[in-house]
């Protein structure tokens, strides 16, 4: 099975901040990778997939990153909408799974 | 519109059964992958199950696997979880979750197993 760590597990940073989140998978998984976005109470959003190929409607401050086993999510002037939890998730193979998620607060 | 509703949570005593279901519009359901995925309170996202487009592959972790059934019925546009001998480690909101990579996602629906 295929183990996905994600660092920090919580970050701080200011509006106008850019920021990175970073997803090690245990195995090489290509670049079969998403991003997720979660607020409090709510279902998670899709960000990304594929690594780097943005989600229609999501906007471009939010950039992905990476293959193989190291990948990167960056967002860069954060606004306060952008404070959230952030989880990666692969897709190269059964069973999938998520890191554990980043929190990314004020 | 792509809308994903899930029904069927509730409160169910430790050994029981439940059946999750999600019923799915604005898009043609027969042509997607399905999944579910759930979230302890407090606690981060797990995935559970994932069911191909003709429901010919199905696919579990090993933490429900024996224990939860997914289905489908593409004539009616819905997704099933079928959970039995529940446990306390099973209380979570389950999000009915479209395509492989998940796309959109359910609102969830809260599975409470205590005594």
């Amino acid at each position: 099975d295929i183990q996905m760590t994600q660092s920090p597990s919580s970050l701080s940073a200011s509006v106008g901040d850019r920021v990175t989140i970073t997803c090690r998978a245990s195995q090489g998984i290509s670049n079969y990778l998403a991003w997720f976005q979660q607020k409090p109470g709510k279902a998670p959003k899709s960000l990304i997939y594929a690594a780097s190929s943005l989600r229609s409607g999501v906007p471009s401050k939010f950039n992905g990153s990476g293959s193989g086993t190291d990948f990167t999510l960056t967002i860069s002037s954060l606004q306060p909408e952008d404070f959230a939890t952030y989880y990666c998730q692969q897709y190269n193979s059964y069973p999938r799974s998520f890191g554990q998620g980043t929190k990314l607060e004020i | 519109e792509v809308q994903l509703v899930e029904s069927g949570g509730g409160l169910v005593k430790p050994g029981g059964s439940l059946r999750l279901s999600c019923a799915a519009s604005g898009f043609t359901f027969s042509s997607y992958n399905m999944n579910w995925v759930r979230q302890a309170p407090g606690k981060g996202l797990e995935w559970v199950s994932s069911i191909r487009n003709s429901g010919s592959y199905i696919y579990y972790a090993d933490s429900v696997k024996g224990r939860f059934t997914i289905s489908r019925d593409n004539a009616k546009n819905s997704l099933y979880l079928q959970m039995n001998s529940l446990r306390a480690d099973d209380t979570a909101v389950y999000y009915c979750a479209r395509a492989n990579p998940i796309d959109y996602w359910g609102q969830g629906t809260l599975v409470t197993v205590s005594s």
